[in-house]
């Protein structure tokens, strides 16, 4: 079955650079979420889209944006990075809002030197 | 603000051994609830989701329970072994939105 599809997965930068992730849910699911997991954390939720639309955000700093796009895949981009934003960034997706299981891609780990 | 808590931190078993995780949520207004594996720097792989209306959902040696009434959930694994070794969250939504609230999590180690 696919899986939900993240790029790349891995992702090393200097600080105040620009980073972009992005993620594919799996086919025919209109949610998008992304969370991010510090080293030894557990994962913080950020931001979300439904059908295309954002719908939902959390603790996502001003430096951080995203969207969704047309075929449903998303990006989050990241400018000015510093340091503490290394970490492990995941995007889930599911079938539709609220009630369903979310389902998560394997991370793409950024490394911020 | 929803919170989850997962006891115990740590745990460390012999194989075949059954065993109990346990999770608990301050907010019972929850749609669900979704047990995730995640091993060292993997992704998390969804176990079980259990809807609001639901008080069991099993697959295969894992048994989830939910009592939402009192904020508690349990996963249950039957017979462990050296490959459930991993660490295991509990996630819930925030305030009936979609976002999930995760537990630190409970590290397993099953010992061949």
């Amino acid at each position: 079955a696919a899986g939900v599809i993240q790029s790349p997965r891995h992702l090393i930068k200097e600080k105040r650079e620009t980073a972009t992730l992005k993620c594919y849910p799996i086919p025919r699911h209109d949610t998008v979420y992304w969370y991010q997991q510090g080293p030894g954390q557990d994962p913080q939720f950020l931001i979300s889209f439904y059908e295309k639309m954002q719908s939902d955000k959390g603790s996502i700093p001003d430096r951080f944006s995203a969207q969704q796009f047309s075929d449903y895949h998303s990006e989050l981009n990241m400018s000015s990075l510093e340091l503490g934003d290394s970490a492990l960034y995941f995007c889930a997706s599911s079938p539709g809002q609220t009630l369903y299981e979310q389902y998560f891609g394997p991370g793409t780990r950024l490394t911020v030197t | 603000k929803q919170e989850v808590t997962q006891i115990p931190a740590a745990l460390s078993v012999p194989e075949g051994e059954n065993l109990v995780l346990n999770c608990s949520f301050t907010d019972s207004a929850i749609y669900n609830l979704q047990w995730f594996r995640q091993d060292p720097g993997k992704g998390l792989t969804s176990l079980l989701l259990i809807q609001s209306s639901q008080r069991e959902q099993t697959s295969g040696r894992l048994n989830a329970s939910l009592d939402k009434s009192s904020g508690r959930s349990t996963l249950y694994i039957a017979a462990s072994q050296p490959g459930d070794s991993a660490t295991y969250l509990c996630a819930v939504p925030q305030g009936g939105s979609e976002k999930l609230v995760f537990g630190k999590g409970t590290k397993l180690t099953v010992n061949p």
